[in-house]
């Protein structure tokens, strides 16, 4: 069985600060893993994607995620913060087989103060 | 190329009635899916269609939630009867593939009274 795990629901950084968003996996066998990014009254917006190629993986916006096999880890980071990164967060593993349906985390609202 | 699109997007109906929720996936997307995410929970699976055919319908919380892809393009979810736990965003997303992640759409929020 697979899950997700987003320590702390909200997340406040200053702008211009780094962004740093936590998230752990489990999986019995090598994962894909994602990050969406959700704004008010939008869909989920893919930020990046990990499908056992490059362990960092560099996505949109300038955020950015490194696969850590050793940690069970796949946290996303922006070396600094705009207002318009204020959203909410959702990290997503799924295995490269079968249905291919995601296991999302519980989500991570970030807010960015002026 | 046009996005996912999902209507409506707000519904609100008493317990008891019937509600359809429409997707129109990306063209050319095999894959697709419907999640939900009931308020201040995780997104969760509900289904997965390849063109026509249900793959995966694990997720469907009971008899009264119902699912079709009419000739592998747009999708629908009824649900009938609605009960007040069936409130929640409802979000489709498609796909080409595992390779590529989903493309989500803007959900429809539902709300049963």
């Amino acid at each position: 069985a697979q899950s997700v795990t987003q320590l702390g629901s909200h997340v406040s950084v200053s702008e211009g600060a780094l962004v740093l968003l936590r998230c752990n996996y489990s999986s019995s066998v090598p994962p894909y893993l994602f990050w969406y990014v959700q704004y008010p009254n939008q869909g989920l917006q893919l930020l990046l994607k990990y499908t056992s190629a490059a362990t960092l993986v560099k996505g949109i916006n300038g955020f950015e995620a490194e696969f850590k096999k050793s940690e069970t880890s796949f946290h996303l980071t922006k070396p600094s913060a705009h207002m318009s990164d204020a959203a909410e967060y959702f990290c997503a593993v799924t295995t490269p087989s079968g249905t291919y349906k995601y296991i999302f985390g519980t989500g991570t609202r970030l807010k960015v103060l002026a | 190329e046009a996005g996912v699109t999902q209507f409506p997007s707000h519904s609100v109906i008493e317990k008891g009635q019937t509600v359809t929720l429409r997707c129109d996936p990306i063209s050319g997307h095999d894959n697709l899916y419907w999640y939900r995410r009931v308020m201040g929970k995780e997104i969760k699976f509900l289904l997965h269609f390849v063109k026509e055919s249900k793959q995966d319908e694990s997720g469907m919380p009971n008899n009264r939630f119902l699912a079709e892809r009419t000739g592998g393009t747009y999708s629908t979810l009824k649900v009938q009867p609605a009960e007040l736990e069936d409130s929640g965003v409802y979000f489709c997303a498609s796909s080409p593939g595992p390779n590529y992640g989903y493309t989500f759409g803007s959900g429809t929020r539902l709300t049963v009274v």
